[in-house]
């Protein structure tokens, strides 16, 4: 099984800062990874989908890169609905994810 | 607009059975595979099952394989989630969750708001 180890678990900024969120996998996993975002009582929606292509309906200030083991979210300049958890998830063999990062108001 | 509606949710004891269901509208049901993902209080998200959009494909995880049955109704816009002999460790919020094409591809593009279920004595 491959795990993902998403860090920082916690991040805390401000409304206009930007924010780098981390995903590393435990072997390759090409570029088949997704970002989803969880705000609290809600259903988690997709940002990104094979590394870095926006799904439909999300900002430009959220994009993802990287390959291979190592991947990043960005979100450019962040708004305050922005603050949520974010998880990262492979499927280029089955399908797990990342254990989340929580982005919190500084 | 893509719309699913968990129910079936509730207190159950262990050992007990449930059976969750998935309605859903604004999209062409029998074109996606579909999927249940499940999340425990304060806990992250794991993938339960999928199944391809002609049901001609199961997956399980191994937590819950054979224990657990996916079925959907494509004449209804339908999917269930039978889950048997149930835990203490399957209380979660289970999430119904539409894959991006008809063959499970585990990119899970829209998602119903869950129903809880709760497995104690």
């Amino acid at each position: 099984e491959i795990l993902l180890t998403q860090s920082p678990a916690t991040l805390s900024l401000s409304p206009g800062e930007r924010a780098t969120l981390s995903c590393r996998a435990s072997q390759s996993v090409s570029n088949d990874l997704a970002w989803y975002q969880q705000k609290p009582g809600q259903a988690p929606r997709l940002l990104i989908y094979d590394a870095s292509n926006r799904a439909t309906g999300i900002p430009a200030r959220f994009s993802g890169s990287g390959s291979g083991t190592d991947f990043t979210l960005t979100i450019s300049r962040l708004e305050p609905e922005d603050f949520a958890v974010y998880y990262c998830q492979q499927r280029s063999s089955w399908n797990t994810f990342g254990q989340g990062t929580r982005l919190e108001i500084k | 607009e893509v719309q699913l509606l968990e129910s079936g949710g509730g207190l159950v004891q262990p050992g007990g059975s449930l059976r969750l269901s998935c309605a859903a509208s604004g999209f062409t049901f029998s074109n996606y595979a579909m999927n249940w993902v499940r999340q425990a209080p304060g806990k992250g998200l794991e993938w339960v099952a999928g199944l391809s959009s002609s049901s001609y494909s199961t997956y399980y995880a191994d937590s819950v394989k054979g224990r657990f049955t996916i079925s959907r109704d494509n004449s209804k816009n339908t999917l269930y989630l039978q889950m048997n002999s149930l835990r203490a460790e399957d209380t979660a919020v289970y999430f119904c969750a539409k894959d991006h094409a008809a063959a499970a591809v585990w990119l899970f593009d829209s998602w119903g708001q869950g129903s809880l279920v709760t497995v104690s004595s």
